[in-house]
């Protein structure tokens, strides 16, 4: 049982490309989370999803885009890379119970 | 606008002391409310939660207690070991609402 797993671990894209943070899970759990968190600046929602198919913004989804093919799979699209967009992200997913598990990140660094 | 205020952003004790890190919150909708730890180039991790029913909840060497008049909870770690040095996040979120409001974290360095 992995758990949450996330690829890359680390990536530097330049400003203009697209990239996709890959996550999956296999606690067979219905709803899965993409957060970015900066320094001092906590955890921030930038997308989430109930279920397969389902998918709604969070509290930063500008640049980024999801899908939800898959109850395993969930992930985030960048388009258009910015420097704003340097960040660590991570995936996260919950079951029945509200505890949240997350993978372990990826770092970006936009230039 | 910050709807869980976490204070203080750094804590430093000395081993065997006693870690409080508080946090408030203005929506009485919330319901659930957890603290998370992360340790460097990981992800968090759910270290211990509350409902809004009990005022206390114990977990070993972590406490959370809860003050529903007041709208503040607060995470207290006894015996404070080095190992625990990490940044705690509390957050809450509204019942059948798997959305987590987070609060800017904690981070606490517990000296040898």
């Amino acid at each position: 049982n992995a758990g949450v797993t996330q690829t890359p671990k680390f990536r530097i894209l330049k400003i203009g490309q697209s990239m996709t943070l890959q996550c999956t899970q296999d606690m067979n759990h219905n709803y899965m989370y993409w957060y970015r968190q900066d320094p001092g600046m906590g955890l921030k929602l930038i997308y989430y999803s109930v279920g397969a198919g389902i998918t709604d913004k969070g509290e930063v989804p500008n640049g980024y885009n999801v899908s939800r093919s898959t109850t395993e799979d969930f992930p985030l699209r960048l388009e258009l890379a910015a420097p704003s967009q340097t960040s660590v992200y991570f995936c996260a997913s919950s079951g029945q119970e509200e505890t949240q598990y997350f993978g372990p990140g990826t770092r970006l660094l936009v230039l | 606008q910050q709807q869980v205020k976490q204070s203080p952003q750094s804590l430093i004790v000395q081993k065997g002391g006693i870690s409080i890190i508080n946090c408030a919150y203005e929506n009485t909708a919330f319901d659930y409310f957890p603290w998370y730890q992360q340790f460097p180039g990981k992800g968090p991790a759910l270290l211990i939660a509350i409902r809004p029913d009990v005022s206390e909840k114990k977990e070993g060497r972590f406490t959370i207690s809860f003050n529903k008049s007041a709208k503040q909870f607060s995470l207290h770690i006894m015996d404070s070991q080095p190992g625990d040095s990490a940044t705690y996040f509390c957050a809450a979120s509204i019942q059948f609402d798997r959305k987590l409001i987070w609060g800017l974290g904690t981070s606490l360095a517990v000296n040898p």
